[in-house]
């Protein structure tokens, strides 16, 4: 399978504790993206990088929450002291930003949920 | 502030019948529009897509439309089969290739054999 892998599927955790995140993008891909997804509402962006250079972060990410893609390969996505408004879907995309389009892969996600 | 609008939370539509999704946006800048399908349990595929220098795309029976003066886009399913039935979300993103992608809040289509 060469699509995007999130790690783990699922994460239940207490509020208060630190949980991470992996991504493996699909390999020829320099662009990688992390989007948060909510009940009732479509992805909302939260930071993107190209190769190991984060570019670009939104607002909605707090400084308890931090991402790197040390060798421009797999990303991990750490948030820190979780709150109960931190549950949601965590999704990872790809693109290899050769075409003009932003046609972005997305994986299966990482379902958190902070008790 | 939602720049990305999908005002149509549910759609059913009868299998072989055309299947209708549509979408507002506010922001000018906005230079490439995307539709993605999600399945339960599944990230979200992209499906179609289409630059503001267009106001058609048909990818099989898949077509996207764009009225940028109505700042508006609508994709159409013919013939809409049961496997269609997901939810749809609308995208817009900016020039270049590389930015972000704002989502619409989604549409669940049902397709009933």
């Amino acid at each position: 399978d060469t699509g995007v892998s999130q790690n783990p599927r699922h994460k239940i955790t207490k509020r208060g504790q630190n949980v991470t995140f992996r991504c493996d993008p699909i390999s020829e891909h320099n662009r990688l993206y992390w989007y948060r997804q909510t009940l009732g509402q479509g992805p909302e962006f939260l930071t993107y990088f190209q190769n190991e250079a984060q570019l670009e972060k939104s607002r909605l990410l707090s400084d308890r929450f931090s991402a790197e893609r040390p060798k421009g390969s797999f990303s991990t996505l750490e948030i820190q002291r979780t709150e109960q408004g931190d549950s949601a879907m965590y999704l990872c995309a790809s693109s290899s930003g050769t075409s003009g389009i932003n046609e972005q892969f997305f994986g299966p996600g990482t379902r958190l949920t902070v008790l | 502030d939602q720049q990305v609008k999908q005002n149509s939370p549910s759609l059913s539509v009868q299998e072989g019948r055309i299947s209708i999704l549509n979408c507002d946006y506010t922001n000018s800048m906005f230079d490439y529009f995307l539709w993605y399908k999600k399945y339960p349990a599944e990230g979200p595929t992209f499906l179609i897509s289409i630059s503001s220098i267009k106001d058609k795309n048909e990818d099989g029976r898949f077509t996207v439309f764009l009225n940028k003066s109505a700042k508006h886009l609508s994709l159409h399913i013919v013939p809409s089969q049961p496997g269609d039935s997901a939810v749809y979300f609308c995208a817009a993103s900016g020039a270049g290739g590389y930015q972000k992608v704002t989502f619409g809040t989604g549409t669940k289509l049902q397709v009933i054999p």
